[in-house]
Protein backbone atom coordinates (compact mmCIF):
# COMPACT_ATOMS: atom_id res chain seq x y z
CA UNK A 1 0.00 0.00 0.00
CA UNK A 2 1.26 3.39 -0.95
CA UNK A 3 2.07 5.74 1.85
CA UNK A 4 3.21 9.37 2.40
CA UNK A 5 4.07 11.10 5.67
CA UNK A 6 4.62 14.61 5.73
CA UNK A 7 6.71 16.57 8.83
CA UNK A 8 6.41 18.47 10.38
CA UNK A 9 2.43 18.65 11.07
CA UNK A 10 2.93 22.66 12.00
CA UNK A 11 5.71 24.96 11.08
CA UNK A 12 5.61 28.83 12.33
CA UNK A 13 8.25 30.67 10.91
CA UNK A 14 9.65 34.52 10.86
CA UNK A 15 9.18 36.37 7.71
CA UNK A 16 12.65 35.96 5.78
CA UNK A 17 13.44 32.66 7.94
CA UNK A 18 14.48 30.03 5.25
CA UNK A 19 13.77 26.33 6.62
CA UNK A 20 12.17 23.21 4.51
CA UNK A 21 9.83 20.79 4.48
CA UNK A 22 9.46 17.09 4.85
CA UNK A 23 7.73 14.26 2.83
CA UNK A 24 8.92 10.87 2.83
CA UNK A 25 7.11 7.73 0.98
CA UNK A 26 6.80 3.93 -0.05
CA UNK A 27 5.58 3.66 -3.36
CA UNK A 28 4.95 0.44 -5.68
CA UNK A 29 6.98 2.40 -8.82
CA UNK A 30 6.86 6.14 -8.23
CA UNK A 31 5.68 7.48 -11.72
CA UNK A 32 5.29 11.02 -10.13
CA UNK A 33 5.56 13.06 -6.81
CA UNK A 34 3.57 15.86 -6.16
CA UNK A 35 3.22 19.19 -4.25
CA UNK A 36 0.64 21.65 -3.88
CA UNK A 37 -0.76 24.39 -1.72
CA UNK A 38 -3.88 24.93 -0.27
CA UNK A 39 -5.25 28.03 1.52
CA UNK A 40 -8.34 27.66 4.04
CA UNK A 41 -11.43 26.84 2.12
CA UNK A 42 -10.12 26.29 -1.41
CA UNK A 43 -9.07 23.35 -3.76
CA UNK A 44 -5.35 22.26 -3.65
CA UNK A 45 -3.06 24.63 -6.14
CA UNK A 46 -0.70 23.04 -8.53
CA UNK A 47 2.96 23.55 -7.50
CA UNK A 48 5.36 20.84 -9.16
CA UNK A 49 5.31 17.01 -10.23
CA UNK A 50 9.14 15.41 -9.77
CA UNK A 51 9.30 12.71 -11.63
CA UNK A 52 12.88 10.55 -10.90
CA UNK A 53 15.71 10.63 -8.15
CA UNK A 54 17.93 13.75 -8.19
CA UNK A 55 15.14 16.28 -10.19
CA UNK A 56 14.71 19.46 -8.70
CA UNK A 57 12.05 21.99 -9.67
CA UNK A 58 11.90 25.88 -8.58
CA UNK A 59 9.00 28.27 -8.56
CA UNK A 60 9.92 31.59 -6.87
CA UNK A 61 10.76 30.75 -3.31
CA UNK A 62 10.05 27.50 -3.12
CA UNK A 63 12.18 24.79 -4.48
CA UNK A 64 11.29 21.22 -4.55
CA UNK A 65 14.13 18.02 -4.70
CA UNK A 66 13.54 13.96 -4.85
CA UNK A 67 15.61 11.47 -3.59
CA UNK A 68 14.17 7.76 -3.95
CA UNK A 69 12.85 7.96 -0.28
CA UNK A 70 11.80 11.46 0.23
CA UNK A 71 11.28 14.78 -1.03
CA UNK A 72 11.89 18.17 0.77
CA UNK A 73 10.18 21.50 -0.38
CA UNK A 74 12.41 24.19 0.63
CA UNK A 75 11.20 27.82 1.33
CA UNK A 76 13.54 30.61 0.83
CA UNK A 77 13.07 34.11 2.62
CA UNK A 78 9.48 33.10 2.96
CA UNK A 79 6.51 36.32 3.14
CA UNK A 80 3.47 35.81 5.28
CA UNK A 81 1.87 35.31 2.07
CA UNK A 82 3.12 32.10 1.58
CA UNK A 83 1.47 30.80 4.69
CA UNK A 84 -0.65 27.63 3.55
CA UNK A 85 -1.10 24.23 3.80
CA UNK A 86 1.35 22.07 1.84
CA UNK A 87 0.21 19.01 0.30
CA UNK A 88 2.83 16.06 -1.07
CA UNK A 89 1.17 13.07 -3.12
CA UNK A 90 2.64 10.06 -5.01
CA UNK A 91 1.25 8.73 -8.01
CA UNK A 92 1.98 5.09 -8.54
CA UNK A 93 2.93 3.41 -11.57
CA UNK A 94 0.80 0.38 -13.29
CA UNK A 95 -2.68 1.38 -13.66
CA UNK A 96 -3.10 3.89 -10.83
CA UNK A 97 -3.41 6.39 -13.60
CA UNK A 98 -5.34 9.57 -12.06
CA UNK A 99 -4.97 8.11 -8.02
CA UNK A 100 -3.02 10.54 -5.79
CA UNK A 101 -1.93 9.14 -2.38
CA UNK A 102 -1.41 12.02 -0.15
CA UNK A 103 0.04 12.46 3.10
CA UNK A 104 -1.86 15.07 5.99
CA UNK A 105 0.32 18.20 5.16
CA UNK A 106 2.47 20.48 6.71
CA UNK A 107 0.50 23.92 7.85
CA UNK A 108 2.77 26.79 6.75
CA UNK A 109 2.80 30.15 9.24
CA UNK A 110 5.02 32.70 8.20
CA UNK A 111 4.91 36.08 10.97
CA UNK A 112 5.43 39.43 9.41
CA UNK B 1 -8.13 29.11 -19.97
CA UNK B 2 -10.90 28.22 -17.61
CA UNK B 3 -10.38 26.32 -14.28
CA UNK B 4 -12.10 23.12 -13.12
CA UNK B 5 -15.37 24.25 -11.76
CA UNK B 6 -17.64 22.24 -9.52
CA UNK B 7 -21.06 22.91 -8.58
CA UNK B 8 -22.76 23.56 -6.14
CA UNK B 9 -20.18 25.21 -3.79
CA UNK B 10 -22.15 24.16 -0.78
CA UNK B 11 -25.28 21.47 -0.14
CA UNK B 12 -26.75 20.81 3.19
CA UNK B 13 -28.86 17.27 3.58
CA UNK B 14 -30.31 15.11 5.87
CA UNK B 15 -28.85 11.34 6.60
CA UNK B 16 -31.09 9.29 4.33
CA UNK B 17 -30.98 11.30 1.40
CA UNK B 18 -28.98 11.01 -1.58
CA UNK B 19 -26.72 13.91 -3.53
CA UNK B 20 -24.68 14.74 -6.82
CA UNK B 21 -21.90 16.83 -7.57
CA UNK B 22 -20.64 18.16 -10.70
CA UNK B 23 -17.31 18.79 -12.04
CA UNK B 24 -16.15 20.08 -15.20
CA UNK B 25 -12.28 20.12 -15.98
CA UNK B 26 -10.34 21.70 -17.54
CA UNK B 27 -10.99 22.03 -21.77
CA UNK B 28 -8.83 19.37 -23.15
CA UNK B 29 -8.60 17.23 -19.91
CA UNK B 30 -10.35 13.78 -20.33
CA UNK B 31 -9.34 12.34 -17.09
CA UNK B 32 -11.16 13.37 -13.40
CA UNK B 33 -10.70 12.46 -10.64
CA UNK B 34 -12.51 12.67 -7.17
CA UNK B 35 -11.16 13.06 -3.38
CA UNK B 36 -12.75 13.86 -0.18
CA UNK B 37 -11.29 15.72 1.98
CA UNK B 38 -11.66 15.86 5.86
CA UNK B 39 -10.18 16.56 9.23
CA UNK B 40 -9.31 13.83 10.04
CA UNK B 41 -8.52 11.58 7.13
CA UNK B 42 -6.88 13.91 4.90
CA UNK B 43 -7.59 13.96 0.99
CA UNK B 44 -8.79 10.22 0.30
CA UNK B 45 -8.92 9.26 -3.86
CA UNK B 46 -12.54 8.50 -4.89
CA UNK B 47 -12.28 7.33 -8.06
CA UNK B 48 -10.83 7.91 -11.56
CA UNK B 49 -12.83 8.37 -15.11
CA UNK B 50 -11.37 8.64 -18.35
CA UNK B 51 -13.60 8.78 -21.96
CA UNK B 52 -16.28 7.85 -19.77
CA UNK B 53 -15.11 4.54 -18.26
CA UNK B 54 -13.48 4.30 -14.63
CA UNK B 55 -10.39 3.22 -14.51
CA UNK B 56 -9.85 3.44 -10.44
CA UNK B 57 -11.62 3.26 -7.29
CA UNK B 58 -9.93 3.71 -3.97
CA UNK B 59 -11.72 1.93 -0.99
CA UNK B 60 -15.18 3.54 0.03
CA UNK B 61 -18.72 1.84 -0.45
CA UNK B 62 -20.79 1.06 -3.01
CA UNK B 63 -22.99 4.16 -2.07
CA UNK B 64 -19.98 6.56 -3.92
CA UNK B 65 -20.94 6.10 -7.24
CA UNK B 66 -19.60 8.38 -10.29
CA UNK B 67 -20.00 8.58 -13.88
CA UNK B 68 -18.44 10.59 -16.72
CA UNK B 69 -20.05 12.12 -20.15
CA UNK B 70 -18.91 12.54 -23.19
CA UNK B 71 -17.77 16.08 -23.01
CA UNK B 72 -15.57 14.67 -19.72
CA UNK B 73 -17.81 16.10 -17.59
CA UNK B 74 -18.36 14.09 -14.29
CA UNK B 75 -20.96 13.77 -11.63
CA UNK B 76 -20.47 12.01 -8.49
CA UNK B 77 -23.78 10.51 -6.67
CA UNK B 78 -23.64 9.67 -2.94
CA UNK B 79 -26.84 7.60 -1.96
CA UNK B 80 -28.45 7.58 1.76
CA UNK B 81 -26.17 9.84 3.44
CA UNK B 82 -24.54 9.61 6.74
CA UNK B 83 -23.26 11.99 9.02
CA UNK B 84 -19.67 11.06 8.53
CA UNK B 85 -20.20 11.84 4.90
CA UNK B 86 -19.78 15.35 5.74
CA UNK B 87 -16.70 16.68 3.82
CA UNK B 88 -14.97 18.87 1.32
CA UNK B 89 -15.26 17.24 -1.94
CA UNK B 90 -12.65 18.32 -4.85
CA UNK B 91 -12.48 16.87 -8.08
CA UNK B 92 -8.99 17.27 -10.11
CA UNK B 93 -8.65 17.08 -13.84
CA UNK B 94 -5.52 16.28 -16.32
CA UNK B 95 -4.42 16.21 -19.72
CA UNK B 96 -1.14 13.32 -19.36
CA UNK B 97 -1.37 12.74 -15.57
CA UNK B 98 2.12 14.47 -15.26
CA UNK B 99 -0.22 17.37 -13.63
CA UNK B 100 -3.89 17.46 -11.53
CA UNK B 101 -5.75 20.90 -11.34
CA UNK B 102 -8.12 20.75 -8.49
CA UNK B 103 -11.57 22.79 -8.22
CA UNK B 104 -12.68 24.54 -5.99
CA UNK B 105 -14.49 21.65 -4.10
CA UNK B 106 -18.36 21.47 -3.06
CA UNK B 107 -18.97 21.18 1.05
CA UNK B 108 -21.19 18.85 2.02
CA UNK B 109 -22.60 19.19 5.22
CA UNK B 110 -25.30 16.12 6.54
CA UNK B 111 -27.35 16.89 9.64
Amino acid sequence: EDQVTQSPEALRLQEGESSSLNCSYTVSGLRGLFWYRQDPGKGPEFLFTLYSAGEEKEKERLKATLTKKESFLHITAPKPEDSATYLCAVQAGGTSYGKLTFGQGTILTVHP
Amino acid sequence: KAGVTQTPRYLIKTRGQQVTLSCSPISGHRSVSWYQQTPGQGLQFLFEYFSETQRNKGNFPGRFSGRQFSNSRSEMNVSTLELGDSALYLCASSFNYNEQFFGPGTRLTVL
